[in-house]
């Protein structure tokens, strides 16, 4: 099966600027995960879906972040305006349902705000 | 709260040592932990989860609940196992709470 797409792979932005990451998870996957991954840190989960609904958005900073799941299917992740703190690589993840499944992982978007 | 530690950034064993990667967590409830693993150039990806109790590539982690730890060993090392590593603790809803990482060098 294909595996997580995720693009654009690397970005370089000013702060105060936007910009958004795109994801598509695996076909059949009800759940989709988006994860801030800090140089040195582990993935900390920023939002999780169950089909185009939010699960559990705790972790997003919901004044400068934003995402959507339209149709259940592909994500964006948006940030606006952007901060020198949101350097980062950003994960996006899906697994088959909610309960205790393997999350299948993409390749990332590497972030540098400046 | 959940909290994952790892307390080794780095580190470094010789071709056919042993290997204990560890691992320490905290939770109220009972957890389901996990392994993955993020090799050079390539995707993060799962290792293992204790609830199998199984052995892939060689690896295996006891979940010992009295000293909350879940470390990783591998009795012989090998080039390829060369890698990051990444404790995981699933607390409910499949959310995942991740350790800072070891990275794990395999030196001949």
């Amino acid at each position: 099966e294909a595996g997580v797409a995720q693009s654009p792979r690397y970005k370089i932005i000013e702060k105060r600027q936007s910009v958004a990451f795109w994801c598509n998870p695996i076909s059949g996957h009800a759940t989709l995960y988006w994860y801030q991954q800090i140089l040195g840190q582990g993935p900390k989960l920023l939002i999780q879906f169950q089909n185009n609904g939010v699960v559990d958005d705790s972790q997003l900073p919901k004044d400068r972040f934003s995402a959507e799941r339209l149709k259940g299917v592909d994500s964006t992740l948006k940030i606006q305006p952007a901060k020198l703190e949101d350097s980062a690589v950003y994960l996006c993840a899906s697994s088959r349902q909610r309960g205790v499944n393997e999350q299948y992982f993409g390749p990332g978007t590497r972030l540098t705000v400046t | 709260a959940q909290r994952v530690t790892q307390p080794e950034k780095l580190l470094s064993v010789f071709k056919g040592a042993p290997v204990e990667l560890k691992c320490n967590y905290s939770y109220s409830g009972s957890p389901e932990l996990f392994w993955y693993v993020q090799y050079s150039r390539q995707r993060l990806q799962l290792l293992l989860r204790h609830i199998s109790r199984e052995s892939i590539k060689g690896f295996t982690a006891d979940l010992n609940k009295g000293e909350t730890s879940f470390h990783l060993k591998k009795p012989f090392a090998q080039e390829e196992d060369s890698a990051m590593y990444y404790c995981a603790l699933e607390g409910g809803g499949n959310k995942l709470t991740f350790g800072t990482g070891t990275q794990l060098k395999v030196e001949l």
